[in-house]
Parts: structure tokens; sequence; C-alpha cells
């Protein structure tokens, strides 16, 4: 059983279009952390979020923190090609090791 | 500087072979992690070291080996692989070595291990 699952597994959209991606789990989190990762590359930090509710915006990506800091979203505004990857939520649970989702595939096309 | 290094890029190897993972990190962090990921799936976490020690083993066979010389430099012994251990191997590191965070891990580009 996988602590936190994401959705969608596979998202295929054109250029220009809106997307939400979601993180969710049932256990609570001291933090949760977005990813993204492209092939052969190892994952880079997008953001930290810690406080339940709380909402950060970094250019056109939008990542909101569950009330009861058991979930979370990413929008991407006005998708581009250069925003395809595998998008990785991750956490960790309070005494427990930091865990990964198994992450949404991207794909932006032109 | 948030940049985590790691050597080689590419890696294979046999399976009678010895080689070493390297690993490094310039930012000051206290824990080090090492990482498995195979193809279309996330990091599994292997090992961490938190202030140069030990402090959590993900149940991982003994052909692996980690070592910590010092706060800035992980190494990963391998010895005697099986082909199913080829994989992208990423280190990360993080202010924090415990669990509980708030911490963030940055993760290095990853080796590249085929083992034929």
């Amino acid at each position: 059983t996988q602590l936190l699952e994401q959705s969608p597994q596979f998202l295929s959209i054109q250029e220009g279009e809106n997307l939400t991606v979601y993180c969710n789990s049932s256990s609570v989190f001291s933090s949760l952390q977005w990813y993204r990762q492209e092939p052969g590359e190892g994952p880079v930090l997008l953001v930290t979020v810690v406080t339940g509710g709380e909402v950060k915006k970094l250019k056109r990506l939008t990542f909101q923190f569950g009330d009861a800091r058991k979930d979370s979203s990413l929008h991407i505004t006005a998708a581009q090609p250069g925003d395809t990857g595998l998008y990785l939520c991750a956490g960790a649970l309070i005494g427990q090791n930091f865990v990964f989702g198994p992450g949404t595939r991207l794909s932006v096309l032109p | 500087d948030t940049e985590v290094t790691q050597t080689p890029k590419h890696l294979v190897m046999g399976m009678t072979n010895k080689k070493s993972l390297k690993c490094e990190q310039h930012m000051g962090h206290r824990a080090m992690y090492w990482y498995k990921q195979k193809a279309k799936k996330p990091p599994e976490l292997m090992f961490v070291y938190s202030y140069e020690k030990l402090s959590i083993n993900e149940s991982v066979p003994s052909r692996f080996s980690p070592e910590c010389p010092n706060s800035s430099l992980l190494n990963l012994h391998l010895h005697a692989l099986q082909p199913e251990d080829s994989a992208l191997y990423l280190c990360a590191s993080s202010q924090a070595g415990v669990a509980g965070g708030p911490y963030e891990q940055y993760f290095g580009p990853g080796t590249r291990l085929t083992v034929t």
C-alpha cells in the first residue's frame, strides 16, 4: 500500500492548456515536497509546503497543501513543452522515513 | 549553491567486478541519502547517513556497502551485483537527518548503472 497516491498517472496535453495533478494520503505529513524529474536525471526540487492550507506560486506553477496536511495539488497554467517530465510528490511522516509518491508523467505537446 | 555531484555518470560492470559510486555536496548538509530508481518507478530509499553515521538501512543486500568518509562525501561500494541491480542510483542531501522535517532533499544527477 502506497502512503502517497498521485493522480493522474499519465497526462498528455497541448501547449497552452491548464492542468492540475494531485497527491493524496490518509496520513498527516509534516511537510510535502514536489519534484520534477526528466529522463536519466535526478529529481529537481520545486517547492516545499509546510502549513495546512498553504498556497505557493512559482511562476506558472501553483502548489497547495490541504488544510489537514494529507494532500496537495500542483496546478500549471498555460503549460509549455518544457514542463514535460515526471512530477513526484514526497513527504515525511513523523518518526518515519521520507517517502515518494508514484509520480505523474506529464507530456506537453507543441 | 544547491548542487550535489555524482560520479560516474554511467557505469557498466560485470557481476564479479567491484566498483564505487561517489557523491559530494558542499551545502553544509549533515544528512545524505542513497536511492535506487528503476525505470518508470519513483526513487526507493536505500540508506540514510546522519552526521556521518548510518541511521537507516532499508534492508538492502550486503552487496551494496555505503560509506560516509566525511560530512561532504558519500560512497556506495558495489560488489558481486546482479543484472536486476541495474538502475539509476541517486544521491541526495538535506539539512536534517531525521524523519519529520520539515527538510528538503537535493538530488544529484544520478549514476546510470548497468550490470552485465
